[in-house]
């Protein structure tokens, strides 16, 4: 069956660099496009970005300049890295599955609190 | 970017009352999508292409609407059905989400 696992570290430092891994099965990334959305404590969603199934990727533009969305076919992962966290980076990651332009699968997600 | 504004922020329905919320976007976009979710789960798609429901979503849930103006209506309250709901479009880049309406059990 279809599932999406986030992984990553829980705790990352103000200015340091999030990396996080989403681990996909019952389905190939070059069949899927596989987003990643972020909720912060207590908040709503916010889209992040996306991995199109032929490779290419697209940013929300109010994160493009820290953004970076990566993936190993292989290896069924999607990765996101992402630059310079603050304390407002705080929240839940998630990666989810798009089917036509709506999210049909999501991941279970990943709690990132950023703090020194 | 299209802002959709969903209300109420927050509402209180008993048992068997029938439940309406609402997402207005900024600009027409062609379906509206729900997710429903539970406190501290993932969301679950719940409604798709406006009115379409979810695999599992119980049959006293449906979705309306059209343009700028979306509505989720439960026609019989259930206390399952307490949760957090958010709107969300797929018209256009960057894909937006509402802020989502709390729905709590009276």
């Amino acid at each position: 069956q279809v599932q999406l696992k986030e992984s990553g570290p829980g705790l990352v430092q103000p200015s340091q660099t999030l990396s996080l891994t989403c681990t996909v099965s019952g389905f190939s990334l070059t069949s899927y496009h596989v987003h990643w959305v972020r909720q912060p404590p207590g908040k709503g969603l916010e889209w992040m970005g996306v991995m199109w199934s032929d490779g290419d990727t697209s940013y929300n533009s109010a994160l493009k300049s820290r953004l970076s969305i990566s993936r190993d076919t292989s290896k069924s992962q999607v990765f996101l890295k992402m630059s310079s966290l603050q304390t407002e980076d705080t929240a839940t990651y998630y990666c989810a599955r798009e089917r036509r332009d709506y999210f049909d699968y999501w991941g279970q997600g990943v709690m990132v609190t950023v703090s020194s | 970017e299209i802002v959709l504004t969903q209300s109420p922020t927050t509402m209180a329905a008993s048992p068997g009352e029938k439940v309406t919320l609402t997402c207005r976007a900024s600009s027409s976009v062609s379906y509206m999508h729900w997710y429903q979710q539970r406190s501290g789960a993932s969301p679950k798609l719940w409604i798709y292409e406006t009115s379409k429901l979810a695999s599992g979503v119980p049959n006293r849930f449906s979705g309306s609407g059209s343009g700028t103006s979306y509505s989720l209506t439960i026609n019989s309250m259930e206390t399952e059905d307490a949760a957090t709901y958010y709107c969300q479009q797929g018209s256009s880049y960057p894909l937006t989400f509402g802020s989502g309406t709390k729905l709590e059990i009276k």
